[in-house]
């Protein structure tokens, strides 16, 4: 499979709490990306975080990589119910080609 | 919204009949690359087009095309349909124009569910 992975697959928290979530890539990238998805509708952009960076924030997201181990991990933080969708990373080694990967399934209980 | 729209929203055929996909670039984005997404699956990439050209593909058939028109606008036809192509087809557009960073961030449209019966 082209794609890469993700876990967990699915995730359940309370509103308030913290969702981790985290990808492994398989080829040396320029910058990898997280995105969201409401109910197989279309990904909407959360962040970037390019390969010569370790650590990237943006409001509630919190995003690291570690190109060593190639995986990456989106922290969000304070969840809300708003919150519940699928969330998936995409790595990028230029600016044609993404793979994304399998998803998160993560659901905010108000 | 991010200014990105497909048609049709939903989509039924047979096997062996073939599809045409429509996308609507947003305002000023000059690359458009289609994704096909399994149910419970991520994105897989099917190609992209810049200035009217194929810039890349993914690991699809030949009977999978495409085109993009001076406007930006784009189309996916898929011919000879096999019941795994059921799927939802999404189309991302970006501006290879912008800085760095914002050249790789793609605005998806909402997709076409495309059903093969």
């Amino acid at each position: 499979s082209q794609q890469g992975e993700e876990d967990p697959q699915a995730l359940s928290i309370q509103e308030g709490e913290n969702a981790t979530m985290n990808c492994s890539y398989k080829t040396s990238i320029n910058n990898l990306q997280w995105y969201r998805q409401n109910s197989g509708r279309g990904l909407v952009h959360l962040i970037l975080i390019r390969s010569n960076e370790r650590e990237k924030h943006s409001g509630r997201l919190r995003v690291t990589l570690d190109t060593s181990k190639k995986s990456s991990s989106l922290l969000i933080t304070a969840s809300r119910a708003a919150d519940t969708a699928s969330y998936f990373c995409a790595s990028g080694s230029g600016t044609y080609k993404y793979i994304f990967g399998t998803g998160t399934r993560l659901k905010v209980l108000a | 919204e991010t200014g990105v729209t497909q048609s049709p929203t939903h989509l039924i055929k047979t096997r062996g009949q073939q599809v045409t996909l429509r996308c609507s670039s947003q305002s000023g984005h000059n690359t458009v690359s289609w994704y096909q997404q399994a149910l419970g699956q991520g994105p897989q990439f099917i190609f992209q087009y810049y200035r009217e050209e194929e810039n890349g593909r993914g690991n699809f058939p030949p009977r999978f095309s495409g085109l993009q028109f001076p406007n930006y606008s784009s189309e996916l036809n898929v011919n000879a349909l096999e019941l795994d192509d059921s799927a939802l087809y999404l189309c991302a557009s970006s501006n290879f124009r912008q800085g760095r960073e914002a050249k790789n961030i793609q605005y998806f449209g909402a997709g076409t569910r495309l059903s093969v019966l």
